[in-house]
């Protein structure tokens, strides 16, 4: 069974500092999505990622995925406020595209 | 363009309440996904559509729950009789195909069973 595990589950920021967002998963997957849900709204998809290594950035988010480790970072770069949200990774299994399975997601909290 | 669009946004029901949810999908989109998000969870799929063909509905509980997809393009899911165990958000994706496209999700239905 596949398993998708994102820590932490909460994280409070400091405006202006750094933090890293983890996802493991337990299994071999062709691509890992990125995508942010704002409270009461639908997901938002903010990362593709199809190869080990890749990387790709927008704005102060950076996702960063090792396929052999079976790990995805989210890298946050000089936490704002607006980027209060909960963040899920998602795991496709395999090219017929049967799902994509969650993780639990983390919650990102930004205060002054 | 327009996104994925899911009516009621909200709906609440007494148990033992039939309930029906309706999805449009993006335009042009061939695939089509039912997820559930319990509270503090990640989606979890459902059924999933190719066309007007439900090629994936391992996960759903079919002794209540019922979907279709008539004509290929807008879908329907329905639960009857709703148990309080159902008081979820329904989402409601689309991509172009599946496997190796962005699923796009829709709003959603926040549903509350008494």
């Amino acid at each position: 069974e596949l398993k998708v595990e994102q820590n932490p589950l909460f994280l409070s920021m400091q405006e202006g500092k750094n933090y890293t967002i983890y996802c493991n998963y337990s299994t071999t997957s062709d691509r890992l999505y990125w995508y942010r849900q704002d409270p009461g709204k639908s997901l938002e998809s903010l990362f593709v990622l199809l190869s080990n290594g890749a990387v790709k950035q927008e704005g102060r988010l950076m996702a960063s995925l090792d396929t052999k480790a079976r790990l995805s970072t989210l890298h946050i770069t000089a936490a704002v406020h607006d980027l209060s949200a909960t963040y899920f990774c998602a795991v496709l299994i395999n090219q017929a595209g049967t799902a994509l399975i969650f993780g639990k997601g983390t919650t990102l909290s930004v205060s002054s | 363009e327009a996104g994925v669009v899911q009516s009621p946004r909200y709906k609440i029901i007494e148990k033992k309440q039939p309930v029906a949810f309706w999805c449009n999908p993006i335009s042009g989109h061939n695939t089509l996904y039912w997820y559930r998000q319990n509270l503090g969870q990640g989606p979890e799929l459902l059924i999933r559509y190719e066309n007007e063909e439900a090629v994936d509905d391992s996960q759903l509980p079919k002794d209540r729950f019922s979907a279709e997809r008539l004509k290929g393009v807008d879908s329907t899911l329905k639960i009857q009789p709703a148990e309080l165990g159902d008081s979820a958000v329904y989402l409601c994706a689309s991509s172009f195909r599946a496997g190796l496209e962005t699923q796009y999700f829709g709003p959603g239905t926040r549903l509350l069973v008494l």
